[in-house]
């Protein structure tokens, strides 16, 4: 079975460009999460969907982050316009049957903001 | 505020026993995950405990106390491969998952 595919697996962008990732989640799970991990750093999470539906955006700077997840499968998180900060790594992961469940994460994309 | 403490670092031999501790401070508690992160790559799953005690699975065994906001993973028998940060995660009464920075362990032969 695959895992969770995430692409790409590197972005270097410059500062006030705008960034996407995507995420296709191991069939079958309905909720999706997407994190941010700084080094040194646990992951944050930054938004969490079950199927479509986003049900915790709260971590999620909505002045330029954003994410949708038409059909409630595959995803997609946007950066516009990138800043210096938002140098790190984003992670996808899936779960089936909710948050007591473990969550299965891709490899992630790691950005850097120039 | 929501919190979750481990230590950053330690050092442990190959063969040996090593104890890495976990305290949390969350909104409502829902259970707590360990997972496993190699350098350069994503976590993976270790264990997850919602009641107090002991779980063992193979060389790995995580324990809970809900009344001391404490858990603490148990590697045995430690291989040079099991060099790699373990983040201790607490899921609130939100069910959001506040993960500690991790604790990275280091194996010498």
């Amino acid at each position: 079975e695959a895992g969770v595919v995430q692409s790409p697996r590197y972005k270097i962008i410059e500062k006030k460009q705008p960034v996407a990732f995507w995420c296709n989640p191991i069939s079958g799970h309905n909720t999706l999460y997407w994190y941010r991990q700084n080094l040194g750093q646990g992951p944050e999470l930054l938004i969490r969907y079950e199927n479509e539906e986003a049900v915790d955006d709260s971590q999620l700077p909505k002045d330029r982050f954003s994410a949708e997840r038409l059909k409630g499968v595959d995803s997609t998180l946007k950066i516009q316009p990138a800043e210096l900060g938002d140098s790190a790594v984003y992670l996808c992961a899936s779960s089936s049957g909710g948050p007591y469940n473990e969550q299965f994460f891709g490899p992630g994309t790691r950005l850097t903001v120039l | 505020g929501q919190n979750i403490d481990q230590p950053t670092e330690m050092t442990a031999t190959e063969g040996a026993i090593v104890q890495i501790n976990c305290t949390y401070q969350t909104s409502g508690f829902n259970g707590l995950f360990w997972y496993q992160q190699h350098a350069g790559e994503a976590p993976t799953f270790l264990s997850y405990n919602v009641l107090d005690g002991l779980e063992e699975k193979g060389r790995f065994s995580s324990f809970l106390s809900r009344s001391k906001g404490y858990s603490y993973l148990l590697l045995k028998e430690l291989q040079m491969k099991d060099s790699a940060s373990y983040h201790c995660a607490a899921l609130d009464s939100y069910y959001q998952l506040i993960w500690g920075a991790g604790t990275k362990l280091i194996i010498k032969p």
